[in-house]
């Protein structure tokens, strides 16, 4: 596709279960982000990849997320043991990793721990 | 690593009036500031970028200004229409060596009335 792409795009899970959520970058965009976006909050910094690494995985709240990133494309963020703070939209973005390059998002995943 | 605060977090306007909005940053080597929209219930979209080669930059009624020595860039809207009501998210990147992490300021939730 043209666009970055997500899925699913609703996901409604019960409190203690595990949620994968995936993002489809745009092809060739080797940087890739994901973002928490909470009910009319700001946009909360998850991970980013460079290819297949993560430099940087500061963001990710606790040791019930995780993320990875298979041949340099699709990746998928793993949330173990939902707690309903978890709820929100969960936002994927990537970019060509050049200098000075626009990010684009994906529509998002909105999850809600019930 | 990079903090990006944004102000005011919100701003109402009368249609026609100008609207301004302001970022700071705190990595010296950041240099690539991108200003996004996000329309309710949308994923957010670049409507202006500048880079740090560059002291402003203008595309029709929008305007960016980067002040590298202070660390601040801001986003100018001139003739305020009310399809401008949007959250407004800037955002700096520091595009050197091989870390291209995006650090989005908290937004600004801009209401322009008729």
């Amino acid at each position: 596709g043209a666009g970055v792409s997500q899925s699913p795009s609703n996901k409604v899970t019960e409190k203690g279960k595990d949620v994968e959520l995936r993002c489809d970058p745009i092809s060739g965009h080797t940087a890739l982000y994901w973002y928490r976006q909470s009910l009319g909050q700001g946009l909360e910094f998850l991970i980013y990849f460079q290819g297949n690494s993560a430099p940087d995985k500061s963001g990710l709240p606790s040791d019930r997320f995780s993320a990875e990133r298979t041949g340099g494309s699709v990746s998928t963020l793993t949330i173990q043991r939902t707690q309903q703070e978890d709820s929100a939209v969960y936002l994927c973005a990537s970019s060509r990793a050049t200098r000075s390059t626009e990010a684009f998002f994906g529509q998002g995943t909105r999850l809600t721990v019930v | 690593g990079e903090n990006v605060e944004q102000h005011p977090s919100t701003l109402s306007v009368q249609e026609g009036d100008s609207a301004v909005i302001k970022c700071t940053y705190s990595d010296s080597a950041s240099n690539y500031f991108p200003w996004y929209k996000q329309e309710l219930g949308k994923r957010p979209q670049l409507i202006i970028d500048i880079r740090s080669n560059v002291g402003e930059k203008k595309d029709q009624r929008i305007a960016v200004t980067l002040n590298k020595t202070a660390k601040h860039f801001s986003l100018h809207i001139t003739e305020t229409q009310p399809e401008d009501s949007a959250v407004y998210f800037c955002a700096a990147r520091n595009s050197g060596g091989s870390n291209y992490k995006l650090t989005f300021g908290k937004g600004t939730l801009l209401t322009v009335n008729p």
